[in-house]
């Protein structure tokens, strides 16, 4: 039981680059969700899904796309990387009242 | 729309001694509390929650929290802290209306454990 997986644990893009940070979970947890970390600003979260073909945004989803179209696998697009993007993002599922969160993905942008 | 405040962003703290943090929230609705815990370079992790009944609920590593409903608190307490009690702790929300786990997170207090 992996439990929440994220890849890459590091990147570094620039300005106008495009990526997509992966994340996979292995409970069948219906609800899924990212995060970004910023100093002093605790976990603010960006979109999450409560099933399968179901997303919606959070505190601060501009700058992000999200699908869900397996319950397992929820990645996070960005599509035109910015230097206020860099951060350290957060995969997280749910079942219940407990999340189980990802190691991180450190993301970089010059 | 629920907040949490968490008015410490950084607490030191000598081994052995009693330490408190401090987590305030905001909500027009009756609600769900916990306290999650990040170590160094790791994803967060529960430590302890409160969903009803006793309000006074423990971590099996001797952390214990107080539900406060007038005060609108969740203070997180420890009689006599390790130093491998250091890392960044979270207090979070819940609201109890919503059919989702959707959680909001305060901004985090760094405990520093000096030996």
């Amino acid at each position: 039981n992996a439990g929440v997986t994220q890849t890459p644990k590091f990147q570094v893009l620039k300005t106008g680059q495009s990526m997509t940070l992966q994340c996979a979970q292995d409970m069948n947890h219906e609800y899924m969700s990212w995060y970004r970390q910023d100093p002093g600003m605790g976990l603010r979260l960006i979109h999450y899904s409560v099933g399968a073909g179901i997303t919606d945004q959070g505190e601060v989803p501009n700058g992000y796309n999200v699908s869900r179209s397996t319950t397992e696998d929820f990645p996070l697009r960005l599509l035109s990387a910015a230097p206020s993007q860099t951060s350290v993002y957060f995969c997280a599922s749910s079942s219940g009242f407990e999340q189980f969160f990802g190691p991180g993905t450190r993301l970089t942008v010059l | 729309a629920q907040s949490v405040t968490q008015l410490d962003s950084q607490v030191p703290v000598f081994e052995e001694a009693p330490v408190e943090l401090r987590c305030n929230y905001s909500s027009s609705v009756s609600v769900y509390l916990f306290w999650y815990v990040q170590y160094p370079n790791q994803g967060l992790q529960l430590l302890l929650k409160y969903l009803s009944g006793s309000t006074l609920v423990e971590s099996i590593n001797g952390f214990e929290a107080e539900f406060n409903k007038s005060q609108t608190s969740f203070h997180l307490r420890k009689p006599s802290v390790h130093i491998s009690d250091t890392a960044e702790y979270f207090c979070a929300v819940s609201e109890m209306k919503t059919s989702y786990d959707k959680v909001i997170f305060g901004p985090g207090t760094s405990l520093s454990v000096i030996p």
